[in-house]
């Protein structure tokens, strides 16, 4: 099984910063990578797929990158309605999501 | 738009059976596979299964192969999930959602809560 895991797992932030979440495979997944957002009580949004390609309706500060191993996903300046929590998934061989990055108020 | 509207949760006992349905529109629904995805109180998601297109393959996740089927109905535009042997792990917010091929599920339903408690 391929394992996804996320760091860090909580990050505080205030509204203008830039804000990166890494997400590592447990073995090489080319760039099988999604990221979604969940906001409480809401089913997960889906940002990003291919590691790097918005979905459409997605603000055009979140970006994703990586290949292989490592990923990230980049916020490039948190609006208020960005605090959240962020999940990556691999899909290269089944579906597995990485473990959560709760993104709060500094 | 593409709405997915799942039912059939509730509480039941350990080792009990439950089924859940959810119900697709606004798209194609016979050319998209169809997953579970559950979220534990307070916890991560988790990926359960997925149908494909057209039902010929199913894949399941570890903790519940065995015990869960996915199975699908493109009359009715509805995709179940059969739990049989529910142990209190189970018990979570299941949602279902939207894939094609090997892409990520990209609409979700609501969720519906499974409640596993004697």
């Amino acid at each position: 099984d391929i394992q996804m895991t996320q760091s860090p797992s909580t990050l505080s932030a205030s509204v203008g910063d830039r804000v990166t979440i890494t997400c590592r495979a447990s073995q090489s997944i080319s760039r099988w990578v999604a990221w979604y957002q969940q906001k409480p009580g809401r089913a997960p949004r889906l940002l990003i797929s291919k590691a790097s390609s918005l979905e459409s309706g997605v603000p055009s500060r979140f970006s994703g990158s990586g290949s292989g191993t490592e990923f990230t996903l980049t916020i490039s300046s948190l609006q208020p309605d960005d605090f959240a929590t962020y999940y990556c998934q691999q899909h290269y061989r089944l579906w597995t999501f990485g473990q959560g990055t709760k993104v709060d108020i500094k | 738009q593409v709405q997915l509207v799942e039912s059939g949760g509730g509480v039941v006992q350990p080792g009990r059976s439950l089924r859940l349905s959810c119900v697709a529109s606004g798209f194609s629904f016979s050319i998209y596979g169809m997953h579970w995805v559950r979220q534990a109180p307070g916890k991560g998601l988790e990926w359960v299964a997925v149908i494909w297109y057209d039902g010929g393959n199913k894949n399941y996740s570890d903790p519940v192969k065995g015990r869960f089927t996915i199975s699908r109905d493109n009359s009715k535009n509805t995709v179940y999930l059969q739990m049989n042997s529910l142990r209190a792990e189970d018990m979570a917010v299941y949602y279902c959602a939207r894939g094609y091929g090997d892409y990520p599920p990209d609409h979700w339903g609501q969720g519906t809560l499974v409640t596993v408690s004697s």
